[in-house]
């Protein structure tokens, strides 16, 4: 069964911790993101990564980190400089069908909450 | 960058078409047009997606005039699980293979 996978469903984190936040895709996409959504809100981008050991930033990166040793796993690290984690964060994979033309497929995201 | 704009929100009832619009002056000559729908506490999932003219699967339709500068997401005869909230979104940039969502439209139907 393909999919995306993210865990926990719910984390919870203590001022000045880091937490990691785990996605996981066996659809074989080369891309990956991570979104924030607070709430009644859009989703806005984190971090994206095109290729295995390579990613950018995307518009709201400050206070969070990623790595892609593998190209099923995309985890994100919310660090102690992010001072208000507190939101629904949603991770995607794509594949490209040609320029310009593309479709993201979401995990069912993980609900962070601050202690 | 190709902008998107749409309602904020919509009210519907069941049984009825809802048609969503969607600005995108500054598309670009290679963006296609996708829409996202999404439940509370839940991921976006994708309806559909097109270029030109019209495209139609099991679940919606979506209508683009010729100068592709707005597109119309068509969902026939809502029932109360349609009640979510719709994305309509362009690309992706050229540059940084990234997409952009912005606020949505909340459909709301009511029985």
């Amino acid at each position: 069964d393909g999919g995306i996978t993210q865990s926990p469903k719910y984390l919870f984190r203590k001022e000045g911790q880091n937490v990691t936040l785990s996605c996981e895709q066996n659809l074989n996409h080369d891309a990956m993101y991570w979104y924030r959504q607070d709430p009644g809100q859009g989703l806005r981008l984190i971090y994206y990564s095109q290729i295995v050991n390579d990613f950018q930033k995307g518009d709201i990166a400050e206070g969070y980190s990623v790595s892609r040793e593998k190209k099923e796993s995309f985890p994100l690290t919310v660090t102690s400089a992010q001072k208000n984690p507190t939101a629904f964060y949603l991770c995607a994979s794509s594949s490209r069908g040609g320029v310009n033309k593309e479709t993201q497929y979401f995990g069912p995201g993980t609900r962070l909450l601050v202690l | 960058l190709a902008k998107t704009t749409q309602p904020i929100s919509m009210d519907s009832y069941e049984g009825q078409e809802v048609n969503i619009t969607c600005s995108h002056n500054n598309i670009a000559t290679n963006d296609y047009i996708t829409w996202y729908q999404q439940f509370p506490s839940q991921g976006p999932r994708f309806i559909i997606q097109g270029y030109k003219t019209k495209v139609t699967n099991e679940v919606a339709s979506l209508f683009i005039p010729a100068d592709r500068k707005s597109s119309t997401l068509s969902l026939p005869r809502v029932s109360l699980s349609d009640t979510a909230v719709y994305y309509c979104l362009v690309g992706p940039e050229a540059a940084g293979n990234k997409l952009t969502f912005g606020g949505g439209t909340r459909v709301l139907v009511k029985p």
